[in-house]
């Protein structure tokens, strides 16, 4: 079954302590991205990767990392976590950049406390 | 820079109506548009999606969009709605100038039809 895979689903952390969340598809695609939503605001996408060993930065990338090393797997690491990162967070993945419609992870939602 | 806005938080539609949900966008270059829906504790799923070519888009679920270039707008309708079609519905577009490739999502409007 094609699919975007995402662990943990759900995360309860303290402020400061580093975390990875992973994304992994089977399909394949070169275009990866992470988003998080947030009530009122929609989604946000935080960094995309148009292929293996390249990244760009989204709208709001402030605080995370991104690596793509495998072209299946694209995991998002915050460092330092803090309250304000709070939120549900979707990874998505498609064949390109351009004109492609994204296949969603089943999200994350992440708790700092 | 590229957005987009959803007017309405929440519509509300008795089952068997027609709905709309609506979507206005703002983009340098020619639009690529998208609606994307959103199950309870699910993740986004595509529904359709505008390139080019007729203004009248088909999509997933019966749902139709209509792409109206002089009123920026791309508007997701269905002729009869199911209670099964409350959701979350996002809008989506992606810019075709100079820096794009990227997709800017509306904020949600939350679809609940009533049985």
């Amino acid at each position: 079954e094609a699919q975007v895979t995402q662990n943990p689903r759900y995360l309860i952390t303290v402020t400061g302590k580093k975390l990875t969340v992973t994304c992994s598809q089977n399909m394949n695609h070169e275009y990866m991205s992470w988003y998080r939503q947030d009530p009122g605001l929609g989604l946000r996408q935080i960094y995309y990767s148009m292929n293996v060993e390249v990244t760009d930065k989204g709208d709001v990338p402030e605080g995370y990392k991104v690596s793509r090393k495998e072209k299946r797997n694209f995991p998002l690491i915050l460092e330092s976590p803090s309250p304000n990162q709070t939120s549900l967070y979707f990874c998505a993945s498609s064949s390109g950049q351009e004109a492609y419609e994204q296949y969603f992870g089943p999200g994350t939602r992440l708790t700092v406390t | 820079a590229q957005s987009v806005a959803q007017p309405e938080d929440q519509v509300n539609v008795a089952e068997g109506n027609p709905l709309t949900v609506k979507c206005t966008y703002s983009v340098s270059g020619n639009p690529y548009l998208f609606w994307y829906v959103q199950y309870p504790n699910r993740g986004l799923q595509f529904l359709l999606k505008y390139i080019t070519g007729d203004n009248l888009v088909k999509g997933s679920y019966g749902f139709e969009a209509e792409f109206n270039k002089s009123q920026t707008s791309f508007h997701l309708k269905k002729p009869s709605a199911l209670v099964s079609d409350s959701a979350l519905y996002f809008c989506a577009v992606e810019g075709t100038g100079a820096g794009s490739y990227q997709l800017t999502f509306g904020k949600g409007t939350k679809l609940s039809v009533i049985p």
